[in-house]
């Protein structure tokens, strides 16, 4: 059974502070994804990663920064955590392209003060 | 851009009663409409999919249709049970590594 672990399910961080959200799958998937979930706009691509150290804008990367040095590790950073960056974030995995099933983690919620 | 329309945002249903859910996309190259359920405090998982070469597919309770010509594409749920309360979202993918979602629509069941 896949799984998609993210380590912090629960972070309150102060505005301007450096923020680090990590995701890590044991499914050997070459995609990884991170999305914003936010009430009335669904799941929102931030950025993905298709291979190591290869990473690409989703629709709303502004205010993130994203690494992958390791297949099975993808983290988000925030490099200056906002209030309108208060949000659940969902870690995302997939084998193939948009024709695979996407497995999620259970979501990190990050409010921002 | 591209863009994934769902409704209704919130639907209540008496229990055995049938739900539908509806879902329209942009990108006439969509070819892959998957749906996944999140249940409260839960991760979205996929419950069925379709592909742009079949009009429907069904899965016990639940079903998919899909209509191209309309860029459209629906859920249905019939015997509705209360374990069905969640939010569900459509999706559209044209193949490529980008899956976009509809908001959501957020059901519930009452017993």
């Amino acid at each position: 059974d896949v799984k998609v672990t993210q380590s912090s399910r629960y972070l309150v961080k102060r505005t301007g502070e450096k923020v680090f959200l990590e995701c890590v799958q044991d499914m050997d998937h070459e995609n990884m994804f991170w999305y914003r979930q936010d009430p009335g706009l669904g799941l929102r691509l931030i950025y993905f990663s298709y291979d190591v150290k290869m990473k690409e804008k989703g629709d709303i990367p502004e205010g993130y920064s994203v690494s992958r040095e390791k297949k099975e590790r993808f983290s988000l950073i925030l490099e200056s955590a906002s209030t309108n960056q208060t949000s659940m974030y969902l870690c995302a995995s997939s084998r193939g392209q948009g024709r695979d099933t996407i497995y999620f983690g259970e979501g990190s919620w990050l409010t921002v003060v | 851009g591209e863009n994934v329309e769902q409704h209704p945002s919130t639907l209540s249903v008496q229990e055995g009663d049938s739900a539908v859910i509806k879902c329209t996309y942009s990108d006439s190259a969509s070819n892959y409409f998957p749906w996944y359920k999140q249940e409260l405090g839960k991760r979205p998982q996929l419950i069925i999919d379709i592909r742009s070469n079949v009009g429907e597919k069904k899965d016990q309770r639940i079903a998919v249709t899909l209509n191209k010509t309309a860029k459209h594409f629906s859920l249905h749920i019939t015997e509705t049970q209360p374990e069905d309360s969640a939010v569900y979202f459509c999706a559209a993918s044209t193949g490529g590594f980008k899956t976009i979602f509809g908001a959501g629509t957020r059901l519930f069941v009452k017993a």
